[in-house]
């Protein structure tokens, strides 16, 4: 078991490019969820599934889309980077009889 | 609005002594609690949880306290060990899917 997997590790972008982050589990797990974590901050909602078929907004989703492919894959989309947009991005998933999200290893984004 | 947050941004500890991380939260409606570890470059670990009708939780070297009637969580690690190193978040169930995150309180383990 793999269990949240995310690519790619480090991505550097320019003003206005766009790029789609890519988040897979392997746990069977229903819900499935973005964040983006920022110097001395916590972990901010950015978007997230409870199950497949459906995707809502958290707490900053502006800029950013996003995509239940299927069970397995929830990608994060930007379309067009802007130098707020750095951080590191964390993709997360959780069954839906327990509360508990398990994270990946975080996606580090530079946009210049 | 409701959040979770961590009374001190940083704890210097040494190795060998118990450790304890606080976490104060404002929703009385929260139901379940988690810890989680976050070691440098990676993703949160989970690390315990407890539900709200529980005030008392141990797992291997840690306990999680529940105080609801001040809304105080608190994490004890005992006998730190330098692997504990890391920033540790509580965080809290909204009961809608979501999970609502602290600040983190960064400890770090003096040999």
């Amino acid at each position: 078991n793999a269990g949240v997997t995310q690519t790619p590790k480090f991505q550097v972008l320019k003003t206005g490019q766009s790029m789609t982050l890519q988040c897979a589990q392997d746990m069977n797990h229903n819900s499935m969820y973005w964040y983006r974590q920022d110097p001395g901050m916590g972990l901010r909602l950015i978007y997230y599934s409870a199950s497949e078929g459906t995707t809502d907004k958290g707490e900053v989703p502006n800029g950013y889309n996003v995509s239940r492919l299927n069970k397995r894959e929830f990608s994060l989309r930007l379309e067009s980077a802007a130098p707020s947009q750095t951080s590191v991005y964390f993709c997360a998933s959780r069954t839906g009889a327990q509360e508990t999200q398990y994270f990946g290893p975080g996606t580090r984004l530079l946009v210049l | 609005g409701e959040s979770v947050g961590l009374h001190l941004p940083t704890l210097s500890v040494q190795e060998g002594d118990n450790s304890i991380i606080n976490c104060a939260y404002s929703n009385s409606a929260s139901d379940y609690f988690i810890w989680y570890k976050q070691e440098s470059g990676k993703g949160p670990q989970f690390i315990i949880d407890i539900r709200s009708n529980m005030d008392k939780r141990q797992g291997q070297r840690v306990t999680v306290l529940l105080n609801k009637t001040v809304k105080h969580l608190s994490l004890q690690i005992a006998a730190t060990q330098p692997g504990d190193s890391a920033v540790y978040f509580c965080a809290e169930n909204t009961h809608d899917y979501k999970l609502s995150f602290g600040a983190g309180t960064t400890v770090t383990v003096r040999a």
